[in-house]
C-alpha cells in the first residue's frame, strides 16, 4: 500500500510569508502527527490530529497551526515566516496514535527554506 | 512534560565493533519507549519498541534495547555493527496519559568505517 505522502517536497519562501504543507496518511490510518526536524535539535513535536481533532500540541508559537479533514488528510500552516522556521517538516501517520500500534509511519518530509 | 536525552551526537565505529547508544528520559510515570532509525536518503522507520513486560527488547537487524526503570534509560545495543548500520538513530518516548504524543531525542549519528 502507498506510504505517507507529503507535498510539496521542497519550497522556498521569504520572511513574513505564510506556507501550507499537506500530508496524506496511509489508507486506514486516522492519526497524523507533525514534526519539525532541524540539525542538532532532532524532531520537535508540533501537533497530532485524530478524527479531525487536535489531541496533542507541542511547544510551538501560535503561528504554527494545523487541521485534519474527514478523509484523514492533514495540513499544517505556518504564518509570518521567520528565518528560524527553515527546517524539514515531517508528517507521520498511525492507526490510532503511535503508542497503540507502536509505530509511526513517516513521510519523506517537506523541506522549507525561508530567505 | 516528558523529554528525551541522547548524549552521543556522533559515534564512529569500525565494522564488527559493539555498539551502545545511550538514551535517558525524564518522566515519572508509565512510559512507552521507541528507537527509530533514519538511513541515508530514507525516511524514519521503527527499529524496536517497549510497552511492558520483558525489559530486554529485540528489534530488526540484530538490534536490542534494555529498559532500566531505575535509571530512566533505554539504551540501544548491537553486538557487531556492519557498514550498513550507518544511519541516524532516534530514541523516543510517550506516556500512558498522552500516548499519541511521541517525543523524540535529538538523535545520534552513527558512522561505520568499513
Amino acid at each position: 500500500k502507498a506510504g505517507v505522502t507529503q507535498t510539496p517536497r521542497y519550497l522556498i519562501k521569504t520572511r513574513g510569508q505564510q506556507v501550507t504543507l499537506s500530508c496524506s496518511p496511509i489508507s486506514g490510518h486516522r492519526s497524523v502527527s507533525w514534526y519539525q526536524q532541524t540539525p542538532g535539535q532532532g524532531l520537535q513535536f508540533l501537533f497530532e490530529y485524530f478524527s479531525e481533532t487536535q489531541r496533542n500540541k507541542g511547544n510551538f508559537p501560535g503561528r504554527f497551526s494545523g487541521r485534519q479533514f474527514s478523509n484523514s488528510r492533514s495540513e499544517m500552516n505556518v504564518s509570518t515566516l521567520e528565518l528560524g522556521d527553515s527546517a524539514l517538516y515531517l508528517c507521520a501517520s498511525s492507526l490510532e496514535g503511535g503508542s497503540n500500534t507502536g509505530e509511526l509511519f513517516f513521510g519523506e518530509g517537506s523541506r522549507l527554506t525561508v530567505l | 512534560a516528558q523529554s528525551v536525552s541522547q548524549h552521543n551526537h556522533h559515534v564512529i565505529l569500525s565494522e564488527a565493533a559493539s555498539l551502545e547508544l545511550g538514551c535517558n528520559y525524564s518522566y515519572g510515570g508509565t512510559v512507552n519507549l521507541f528507537w527509530y532509525v533514519q538511513y541515508p536518503g530514507q525516511h524514519l522507520q521503527l527499529l524496536l519498541k517497549y510497552f511492558s513486560g520483558d525489559p530486554l527488547v529485540k528489534g530488526i537487524k540484530g538490534f536490542e534495547a534494555e529498559f532500566i526503570k531505575s535509571k530512566f534509560s533505554f539504551n540501544l545495543r548491537k553486538p557487531s555493527v556492519q557498514w550498513s548500520d550507518t544511519a541516524e538513530y532516534f530514541c523516543a518516548v510517550s506516556t500512558y496519559s498522552s500516548a499519541s504524543k511521541i517525543i523524540f531525542g535529538s538523535g545520534t549519528r552513527l558512522s561505520i568505517r568499513p
